[in-house]
């Protein structure tokens, strides 16, 4: 048990809907970076919030963006869904967010139909 | 070119052999580097770092050629619970330093 979690685990929803995904990272760590991952391929970075600020992005166009708590606890936003946008997305805590472990949740599992 | 590349997979191999994987990075500046383990259906977990000199872990050694811009990771004596993915990871300046993970390389370990 890595201390961080995810909600929802699973979801399904249809083109053009938007969704909110939410992670709480492990006590302590106060970087929370988000990973999408397809089937059958590594994680791909999207973006990583550091002190409520985004502090480096991915390739990933501006219908994803995110939000970190005074508390440290993430959420990622995607609108406009595209099938393509189905995967597993896993959110990650650190201490540093360069050269600290990651540590990760189950993922919130994502269904465009 | 894509940032971090790994061999294709996957890999069946019997109990007790040895297996090397092996990863490219495309950019020089890249200084943090390690190997994630994922299980199936599950999230990927750190398995080692992986230093300029080398570095070893058990049955896990990695290494590390800044020069070629490649890491290997080598698997003494493999075991049934070593199946999994093995991702190789390297942290991103274009990234703002984050860390760029490759597409995985999948391990079974036959009986």
């Amino acid at each position: 048990e890595t201390g961080v979690t995810q909600s929802p685990t699973h979801l399904i929803k249809t083109r053009g809907q938007q969704v909110t995904l939410r992670c709480s990272s492990q006590s302590g760590h106060n970087t929370v970076s988000w990973y999408q991952q397809a089937l059958g391929q590594g994680p791909q970075f999207i973006f990583q919030y550091y002190r409520e600020e985004e502090n480096g992005r991915g390739n990933f166009p501006p219908r994803f963006s995110g939000l970190q708590f005074p508390n440290y606890s993430s959420e990622l936003n995607v609108n406009a869904l595209e099938l393509d946008d189905s995967a597993l997305y896993l959110c990650a805590s650190s201490l540093t967010g360069f050269t600290g472990e990651l540590f990760f949740g189950e993922g919130s599992r994502l269904t465009v139909l | 070119r894509k940032e971090v590349e790994q061999d294709p997979g996957p890999f069946n191999v019997p109990e007790g052999a040895t297996v090397a994987f092996n990863c490219t990075y495309s950019n020089s500046a890249s200084q943090s580097f390690f190997w994630y383990r994922q299980d199936c259906r599950k999230e990927p977990k750190l398995l080692m770092s992986v230093y300029s000199s080398g570095n070893e872990d058990g049955r896990f050694t990695a290494q590390l050629n800044r020069a070629s811009q490649y890491i290997s990771l080598l698997i003494r004596d493999s075991k049934l619970s070593d199946s999994a993915t093995y991702l190789c990871v390297v942290n991103h300046p274009n990234y703002g330093q984050n860390f760029v993970f490759g597409p995985g390389t999948r391990l079974s370990v036959l009986p």
